[in-house]
């Protein structure tokens, strides 16, 4: 079964409403996490990464904390606009490893 | 995409028919993977290259298989396709192991 992420969720918030997408993992060897974007018909598209090291990591509109004592990771989306509409999901990589491992993914619906 | 393309975008094919799909970069990045994207499975890794020649299997590799005479290109097929092959299929590229995955544009593919 899969180690990072959720049964597909879905999350639905207002326009300008700020959004946070969780994620949960199991592999306490994992040291790299990423989140993609992926909309419908499209390849999956990086929007952050962050590395064990690390807590807490902040891009344009968009946050990403991870809590490694519980295995835990989220994507705060700030703003949150029509466009950003999509499926998210989490990735790990456990240290050393050249593969990562997916979750299942999240449905994002904004309504305007 | 970043610089990734791949052929064919939709296809078509009868079960028991050989079938090769083309990955294409422009960054001159050293790691390729091909994954297949399923409902309820999310992206499961086929196979991936760490250069040129130099493959390694992934979780669902058992039916298809992989070249890569170049740096730029990364050639999946399918010996004899089967009807539960039928999947959108994703190539990805990494500078190294450390860092993020970018994906391409996929392609869908129907075996009858």
């Amino acid at each position: 079964g899969e180690s990072v992420g959720l049964h597909l969720p879905t999350l639905s918030v207002q326009e300008g409403d700020n959004s946070i997408i969780n994620c949960a993992y199991s592999n306490s060897a994992s040291d790299y996490f990423i989140w993609y974007k992926q909309e419908s018909g499209k390849g999956p598209q990086f929007i952050i990464d962050i590395r064990s090291n690390m807590d807490k990591r902040q891009g344009q509109r968009v946050t990403v904390l991870l809590n490694k004592t519980v295995k835990h990771l989220s994507l705060q989306i700030a703003a949150t606009q029509p466009g950003d509409s999509a499926v998210y999901f989490c990735a790990e990589k456990e240290g050393g490893s050249e593969k990562l491992v997916f979750g299942k993914g999240t449905k994002l619906t904004v309504n305007p | 995409d970043a610089g990734i393309t791949q052929s064919p975008r939709h296809k078509v094919t009868e079960t028991g028919t050989p079938v090769t799909l083309r990955c294409h970069q422009t960054e001159n990045h050293r790691y390729m993977y091909w994954y297949r994207q399923d409902p309820g499975h999310g992206l499961r890794l086929i196979h991936y290259s760490y250069g040129v020649k130099d493959t390694d299997k992934g979780e669902v590799s058992d039916g298809y298989s992989v070249s890569r005479s170049k740096t730029e290109d990364f050639l999946l097929t399918l010996e004899s396709a089967t009807s539960s092959q039928t999947s959108v299929y994703f190539c990805a590229i990494s500078e190294s192991y450390l860092g993020a995955q970018y994906f391409g544009p996929g392609t869908r593919l129907l075996v009858l």
